[in-house]
């Protein structure tokens, strides 16, 4: 069972916007501006596409948000496009004993 | 450009050691950031091992904690996982990864996984 609970799948329309959520503790996702999210096409390594709740590293489209309200992150992608289906994974901060925690994944699924 | 590339022998019997090494190119594994790895079983979700810094200062999932050893070679700028009595269940793509650096109360850690390597599947099998 992974840390951080997240949807195991969700979709919508090209053009339309979903919002993609992870759900840990006080200790986790709740403690820490630290929650990151991955993009991951089948067969890929996984990509950055959020860091610290809500930054966009270089080259990520501001289509791409993120945003925190206690113990649950979301990811909110606007314009969906064909090329957003994936999976999506959160991570988070935990502390200094257990350091880094994944969420168990979302599929996304473009209609 | 920052390119992290696994490498490893291959299949790994149960009970064994599986042992990965990370070739890191384009950048200094001395200049900062956190480097780790983290795995991914067929069809499921990714899973933190552990992260270490150049001066060897290391942190690991707790359950993993017993069998993970990683380490640095900054001369060949690389580092390597170690996991130990393996079984069927350690099956899986592994990555090698280089984290952002989180700091405070005098401490330092790992925090988001910025460049990954392109993975490298492990087999358990006997």
């Amino acid at each position: 069972q992974s840390a951080l609970t997240q949807p195991a799948s969700v979709s919508g329309s090209p053009g339309q916007s979903i919002t993609i959520s992870c759900t840990g503790t006080s200790s986790d996702v709740g403690g820490y501006n630290l929650v990151s999210w991955y993009q991951q096409h089948p067969g890929k390594a996984p990509k950055l596409m959020i860091y610290e709740v809500s930054k966009r590293p270089s080259g990520v489209s501001n289509r791409f948000s993120g945003s925190k309200s206690g113990n649950t992150a979301s990811l909110t992608i606007s314009g969906l496009q064909a090329d957003d289906e994936a999976d999506y994974y959160c991570c988070s901060f935990a502390g200094s004993s257990t350091s880094v925690v994944f969420g168990g994944g979302t599929k996304l699924t473009v209609l | 450009q920052v390119q992290l590339q696994e490498s490893g022998p291959g299949p790994v019997k149960p009970s064994e050691t599986l042992s990965l090494t990370c070739a890191v190119s384009g950048y200094s594994i001395s200049s900062g950031y956190y480097w780790g790895w983290i795995r991914q079983p067929p069809g499921k979700g990714l899973e933190w091992i552990g992260s270490i810094y150049h001066s060897g200062s290391t942190y690991y999932n707790p359950s993993l904690k017993s069998r993970v050893t990683i380490s640095v070679d900054t001369s060949k700028n690389q580092f390597s996982l170690k996991l130990s009595s393996v079984t069927a269940a350690d099956t899986a793509v592994y990555y090698c990864a280089r984290a952002f650096r989180y700091c405070t109360g005098g401490s330092c850690y790992p925090a988001a996984f910025d460049i990954w390597g392109q993975g490298t599947m492990v087999t358990v099998s006997s």
